[in-house]
């Protein structure tokens, strides 16, 4: 099984649609887990934190099911401008803060 | 600029040479990140240092492959004796402690060996 997995799209989907990503990873001990945006060409950026309660930016919810070690990611009402890929990032293990990265879920708002 | 500085942007070597990039850290970042990136994949981990201390090393990454951080400022990766399946972009990174906030990424140097 991969460290972490991410269905890897393209997710196509029409302006002010709801999308949801799901990541799944292998190491129980995990503590910090992350959200990712990375823009073609460009380098990851920090999108958000996922906390052991879930949470909300905006327009994006992310929760955490450690039980079933799966991280999940909504978007509302999508942009044109959130069609990036997005990675799910997971620390490997207790104590240690090596993050190990998912290979990315496409994203594709369509006018 | 404050942010995490990564040099030179792009690097085309042939087959055979070595190559150095370097990155320079948030100024108050004591840990610093040396990530590999090929086209369609995510960041896949090489090493991390922690101040001058380089604590772990991937065991993907070959004896070709060494990292330094002298002063726990700067650091730099040197790829010896660069093969074709070395092409990717390198990405720095650097956190301040753990990492609990997670990183900060370079734009990275995007390496072709020809």
């Amino acid at each position: 099984r991969k460290e972490v997995e991410q269905d890897p799209g393209p997710f196509n989907v029409p302006e002010g649609a709801t999308v949801a990503f799901n990541c799944t990873y292998s190491n129980s001990a995990s503590q910090s887990f992350f959200w990712y945006r990375q823009d073609c060409r460009k380098e990851p950026k920090l999108l958000m934190s996922v906390y052991s309660s879930g949470n909300e930016d905006g327009r994006f919810t992310a929760q955490l099911n450690r039980a079933s070690q799966y991280i999940s990611l909504l978007i509302r009402d999508s942009k044109l401008s959130d069609s990036a890929t997005y990675l799910c990032v997971v620390n490997w293990g207790s104590g240690t803060y090596k993050y190990i990265f998912g290979t990315g879920t496409r994203l594709k708002v369509l006018a | 600029d404050t942010g995490v500085s990564q040099n030179p942007r792009h690097k085309i070597t042939k087959r055979g040479q070595n190559v150095t990039f370097r990155c320079d850290p948030i100024s108050e970042h004591n840990r610093l990140y040396w990530y590999r990136q090929t086209l369609g994949q995510g960041p896949e981990f090489l090493t991390y240092f922690q101040n001058e201390a380089q604590l772990e090393k991937s065991r993907l990454l070959s004896d070709r492959f060494s990292a330094e951080r002298p002063k726990g400022s700067f650091s730099t990766l040197e790829i010896q004796r660069t093969e074709q399946g070395d092409s990717a972009m390198y990405l720095c990174a650097s956190s301040v402690g753990q990492g609990v906030y997670g990183y900060t990424f370079g734009s990275g140097t995007r390496l072709t060996v020809v």
